[in-house]
């Protein structure tokens, strides 16, 4: 099954960092969502984009819909100890089931 | 709410063994899925149901079966588990629409011996 390319998979950054990530894909798609999951739990839905190009955020978090429908940016800004966790995206066609990406784990170091 | 509910939350079965893993959802959403999920593989949709009395195959469903008890419940068995099987399991559910927003329980971590 298709799977999308989430990149980098791993970070390590310092608190206070700004954090930036992306997903690719070889097909289109008419939806993206963010997911952040942290350790022992579920996937929790951050950011769903509908349209492309456009461009949400929920708080500190910030995610666009990349103009060719075949990608999506993910930045988190002045990180914090609590944005620890694996982020994944999710593309989903019209009538189809969501694709899952492979993640992003992100580490900060205090 | 509770969202999304799975029942065990850890379990240890040896090979051959089977089991029923358990999904509630009281969010009166239509679809729910059953996904697992391995490292460095993402997570791999095993079954889904769309609505209520029909379920469909996902992307690895060889070793399980499904029922769809109800609108609210979802469950996953095992008919004879095998270690490949040894996974952490998601529930999900989302309103119509199998692509829409899905919301996950938090899992089941089984480990087959």
């Amino acid at each position: 099954g298709q799977q999308l390319n989430q990149s980098p998979q791993s970070m390590f950054i310092q608190e206070g960092e700004d954090v930036s990530m992306n997903c690719t894909s070889s097909s289109i798609f008419n939806t993206w969502l963010w997911y952040k999951q942290e350790p022992g739990e579920g996937p929790v839905l951050l950011i769903a984009l509908y349209k492309a190009g456009e461009l949400t955020s929920n708080g500190r978090l910030t995610a666009q819909f990349g103009i060719t429908r075949k990608d999506s940016f993910l930045n988190i800004s002045a990180s914090i100890p609590s944005d620890v966790g694996i982020y994944f995206c999710a593309g989903r066609l019209a009538n189809e089931k969501l694709t899952f990406g492979t993640g992003t784990r992100l580490t900060i170091i205090p | 709410n509770a969202g999304v509910t799975q029942t065990p939350k850890f379990q240890v079965l040896k090979t051959g063994q089977s089991m029923t893993l358990q999904c509630a959802q009281d969010m009166n959403h239509n679809s729910m899925y059953w996904y697992r999920q391995d490292p460095g593989m993402g997570l791999r949709l095993i079954y889904y149901s769309a609505s209520e009395g029909t379920t469909d195959k996902g992307e690895v469903p060889n070793g399980y079966n499904v029922s769809r008890l109800n609108k609210r419940e979802f469950s996953l068995r095992l008919e004879s588990a095998a270690p490949s099987q040894t996974s952490v399991y998601f529930c999900a559910s989302s309103e119509a629409g199998i692509g829409r927003e899905q919301y996950f329980g938090p899992g089941t971590r089984l480990t087959v011996t």
